[in-house]
């Protein structure tokens, strides 16, 4: 059962231009969600989030919307850089902080 | 460095061995996590503690799997009689009691079971 989804594998952009990254969720539970950043042997870096109050949230080149209604969040990252390149995970919390986690997107920003 | 730290990064070893991982989280967090990672797949989550109680189990964590954290501090994670699916990325993280949503995560303790 899997309660939250990243449905694109992989992403490629030109550096400069916009990443989008989606997710969707199924529990109507969850109410905080989060993205959170991978790079190959190191833990995940949270990089963003958003209480399900609120439909968008932005924290320099990174801002995060949530539409409730459709149960789904994208990441948007712009001007992307080589730097992002990178796995994204998308996760959700039900009020007390155990997060359920998407597969995740691996992002390749191309110079 | 005062993240979370786990010990070992890596740990290779024979089907029906046991092995045992250590975490370290940040020292003023009173929330531990324990998830696994496999490959092309998010951290699932496996149990978390508040101070020394472990409040929930995921499933996912058979008989084979125990988890401690004695004085609040460290916890270890113990799998015995390992299996070679068993083999995975061990995820550490910790945050505060109170509800913010955002783990800090360690660099994980990856096992390979041959």
């Amino acid at each position: 059962d899997q309660q939250v989804k990243q449905n694109s594998p992989s992403l490629s952009v030109q550096e400069g231009r916009i990443s989008i990254l989606n997710c969707d969720y199924t529990n109507s539970m969850f109410d905080y969600f989060l993205w959170y950043k991978k790079y190959p042997a190191e833990g995940p870096t949270f990089l963003i989030s958003i209480s399900s109050i609120k439909d968008k949230n932005e924290d320099g080149r990174f801002t995060v919307f949530l539409n409730k209604s459709a149960k789904h969040l994208s990441l948007h990252i712009v001007p992307s850089q080589p730097g992002d390149s990178a796995v994204y995970f998308c996760a959700a919390s039900a009020s007390y902080g155990k997060l359920t986690f998407g597969q995740g997107t691996i992002l390749t920003v191309h110079p | 460095d005062t993240g979370v730290s786990q010990d070992p990064r890596h740990k290779i070893t024979k089907r029906g061995q046991n092995v045992t991982f250590r975490c370290d989280p940040i020292s003023e967090h009173n929330r531990l996590y324990w998830y696994r990672q496999t490959l092309g797949q998010g951290p699932e989550f496996l149990t978390y503690f508040q101070n020394e109680a472990q409040l929930e189990k995921s499933r996912l964590l058979s008989d084979r799997f125990s988890a401690e954290r004695p004085k609040g501090s460290f916890s270890t994670l113990e799998i015995q009689r390992t299996e070679q699916g068993d083999s995975a990325m061990y995820l550490c993280a910790s945050s505060f009691l109170e509800y913010t949503g955002e783990l800090f995560f360690g660099e994980g303790s990856r096992l390979t079971v041959l």
